[in-house]
């Protein structure tokens, strides 16, 4: 069974303190690895789709990346609007289309 | 174009109604999910349509909840006799094929 586990759940930081969410995550076959976006009473924002061990995306201040087991979403020097929930998800070779997502990281970003 | 649209956005029932959730997919995407969110909570897989047919639904918790893409584009989550631990939001994606999936704002149901 794919497992997805985000850590830390919540994080507080301030303006301009760059950190690291981190995904974990137990497939038999990663087909893709993705990040998104969370709103308060919103749907999820489509961010990257990662599918290899070494690859990078880079949008604006955030950078995700991907080892074999796990997957880091970089926020450098963010900003209150960064504020928001982050999702990771995998789609696994077995398990047809669908994601399986872990719980988010809540991140909280002040002035 | 548009972005996935749901329909209601509240939904407020009594344990025991049925209920229609509604999802309009970006046009042109010939894939469309269903998930469910609880409060604090990564979104849960529920049913995938390619086109008009049930792909996979081995996330639908049980018989009571059904769902309907007649035409390849619009879908319909059907729930029936309601239960308080349905309260969730209900949310649509919709992808082209095997692509990356893009969710619409949810329906929130409340059933008391």
């Amino acid at each position: 069974e794919d497992q997805v586990t985000q850590s830390p759940e919540a994080l507080r930081l301030q303006e301009g303190e760059s950190s690291s969410l981190n995904c974990s995550y137990t497939v038999s076959g990663l087909r893709g690895l993705f990040w998104y976006r969370q709103d308060p009473g919103k749907g999820p924002e489509f961010l990257f789709t990662l599918y290899s061990a070494g690859e990078e995306k880079e949008k604006e201040r955030l950078k995700a990346t991907l080892t074999k087991k796990e997957s880091f979403l970089h926020i450098t020097a963010p900003k209150p609007e960064d504020s928001a929930t982050y999702l990771c998800a995998v789609r696994d070779n077995n398990a047809g289309n669908m994601l399986t997502f872990g719980g988010g990281t809540r991140l909280m970003v002040k002035p | 174009g548009a972005g996935v649209s749901q329909t209601p956005s509240n939904k407020v029932t009594e344990k025991g109604k049925y209920v229609e959730l509604r999802c309009d997919p970006i046009s042109g995407h010939t894939a469309l999910y269903w998930y469910r969110q609880s409060l604090g909570q990564g979104p849960e897989f529920l049913i995938y349509f390619q086109g008009t047919g049930a792909a996979d639904d081995s996330g639908l918790p049980n018989d009571r909840f059904f769902a309907v893409r007649p035409e390849g584009s619009v879908s319909t989550l059907k729930i029936q006799r309601t239960e308080r631990g349905d309260s969730a939001v209900y949310l649509c994606a919709s992808s082209p094929r095997g692509a990356e999936q893009f969710f619409g704002p949810g329906t929130r149901l409340t059933v008391l």
